[in-house]
């Protein structure tokens, strides 16, 4: 199993640019969920998924749009992106649609709006 | 919504020591988590630890959820344990399990 899997890995965009941050897990797992991480924080929950056509927002939605057309994927869209967007972005999944089973990470994408 | 502190923000050891890191959440949990985040930014599942006590070679994990805390612990320390330790919780009112994260414990291990 590759577990969760995100692309790309660094991506340096302009201001105003839209783009789509990839996230697969090979685990079944129902439960999918999107955070951010800033220098000195913790990880704030973006979007999350508890299953295929259903999403609901985290924390810090705004800019940000998510779709879950199957099991495996979660992508996440930056709709314009602003310098504010500038962050690390995890992607994770958890067995359980309920979330409270271990959740998995991916590695991160790290991402720079100039 | 829920606040998690963790303690200390920053920790140095040296090899071989012990440590004790806490997470202290406000509100009544049904789901906590303990991860480590490496010096490259991976995030590792240590521990899922609603309740109770979880060890896995040199950590072990306490949660006492009817007093809002809970207690990581590293034994003989190593360089490898270096990073970023977190806890994340999800309050028990919550019905689809959204993690909120500590801000994290800085642990640098020396040799």
């Amino acid at each position: 199993n590759a577990g969760v899997t995100q692309t790309p890995k660094f991506q340096v965009l302009k201001t105003g640019q839209s783009m789509t941050l990839q996230c697969a897990q090979d685990m079944n797992h129902e439960y999918m969920s999107w955070y951010r991480q800033d220098p000195g924080m913790g990880l704030r929950l973006i979007h999350y998924s508890v299953g295929a056509g259903i999403t609901d927002q985290g924390e810090v939605p705004n800019g940000y749009n998510v779709s879950r057309s199957t099991t495996e994927d979660f992508p996440l869209r930056l709709l314009s992106a602003a310098p504010s967007q500038t962050s690390v972005y995890f992607c994770a999944s958890s067995y359980s649609r309920r979330g409270n089973q271990p959740q998995h990470f991916g590695d991160g994408t790290r991402l720079s709006i100039l | 919504g829920i606040q998690v502190e963790q303690s200390p923000p920053d920790l140095i050891l040296q090899e071989g020591a012990n440590s004790t890191l806490r997470c202290n959440f406000s509100d009544s949990v049904n789901n906590l988590q303990w991860f480590h985040q490496n010096p490259w930014g991976q995030l590792i599942n240590l521990f899922y630890i609603p309740s109770g006590t979880k060890q896995n070679g040199r950590l072990s994990a306490t949660t006492v959820a009817t007093e809002r805390y809970s207690l990581l612990y590293i034994s003989s320390s190593q360089t490898t344990d270096s990073g970023v330790y977190f806890c994340a919780v999800t309050m028990t009112t919550d019905s689809w399990g959204k993690l909120q994260f500590g801000a994290g414990t800085q642990v640098v291990v020396t040799p």
